[in-house]
């Protein structure tokens, strides 16, 4: 069975400054990882994903996000935070044995300040 | 579509009524995914379709959930005789079945049992 944990269920940070939401995983079989994001009252949109190959793989819209397998983690940065990225950001594996079935973190809510 | 499809956007029921929730998915995508998020939690797989054939229901909650998808296309989620602790975002997720290539999430039904 696989597991998602966020570490941070809240993070407050000033606009433009960096952030780092940290996802930690753990699966016996190999996993594909996910960040996805949802906005106030929206349906949950992907940000970027991880499938094979550069373990550093990037949104377009600044965010990055590197598998560490050594760690088991898949933590997303962003080097300037923009007050528009306010958002929940759920970190998802899925094992490639499973057809495609998610299992997601309890979710981290980032809050940016002016 | 253009998208995945759920109706309605909002359900209330009073407890103990039997409820029906639609999705309909991109066209074409085979893979077929429901979701349940409770406020403030992250999603939480229900069960899974390729094609007709319902191939992983392990995250139903209880026998009064069931889900169908007859010709492939549509799904529907019914609950019977729902219950407080039912109340929930549902979210419906579509993909063509390889490698997660357009694996989107619809807005989800906002169910509120009273």
């Amino acid at each position: 069975a696989q597991s998602v944990t966020q570490l941070d269920s809240q993070v407050p940070v000033f606009e433009e400054a960096p952030v780092e939401l940290r996802c930690n995983y753990s699966s016996s079989v190999s996993v594909y990882l996910f960040w996805y994001v949802q906005y106030p009252n929206q349906g949950l949109q992907l940000l970027l994903k991880y499938l094979s190959g550069s373990t550093l793989v990037e949104s377009i819209n600044g965010f990055e996000a590197e598998f560490n397998k050594s760690q088991t983690s898949f933590h997303l940065r962003k080097p300037s935070v923009h007050i528009s990225d306010t958002a929940e950001y759920f970190c998802a594996v899925s094992a490639s044995n499973q057809g495609g079935k998610l299992i997601f973190g309890q979710g981290t809510e980032l809050s940016v300040k002016p | 579509g253009a998208g995945v499809s759920q109706s309605p956007r909002y359900k209330v029921a009073k407890r103990g009524q039997d409820v029906a929730l639609r999705c309909d998915p991109i066209s074409g995508h085979v893979s077929l995914f429901w979701y349940q998020q409770a406020l403030g939690q992250g999603p939480e797989f229900l069960t899974y379709f390729q094609n007709e054939a319902q191939l992983d229901k392990s995250g139903l909650p209880s026998d009064r959930f069931f889900a169908e998808r007859p010709e492939g296309s549509v799904s529907t989620l019914k609950i019977q005789r729902t219950q407080q602790e039912d109340s929930a975002v549902y979210l419906c997720a579509s993909s063509d079945g390889v490698s997660f290539f357009g694996y989107t999430f619809g807005s989800g039904t906002r169910l509120t049992v009273v």
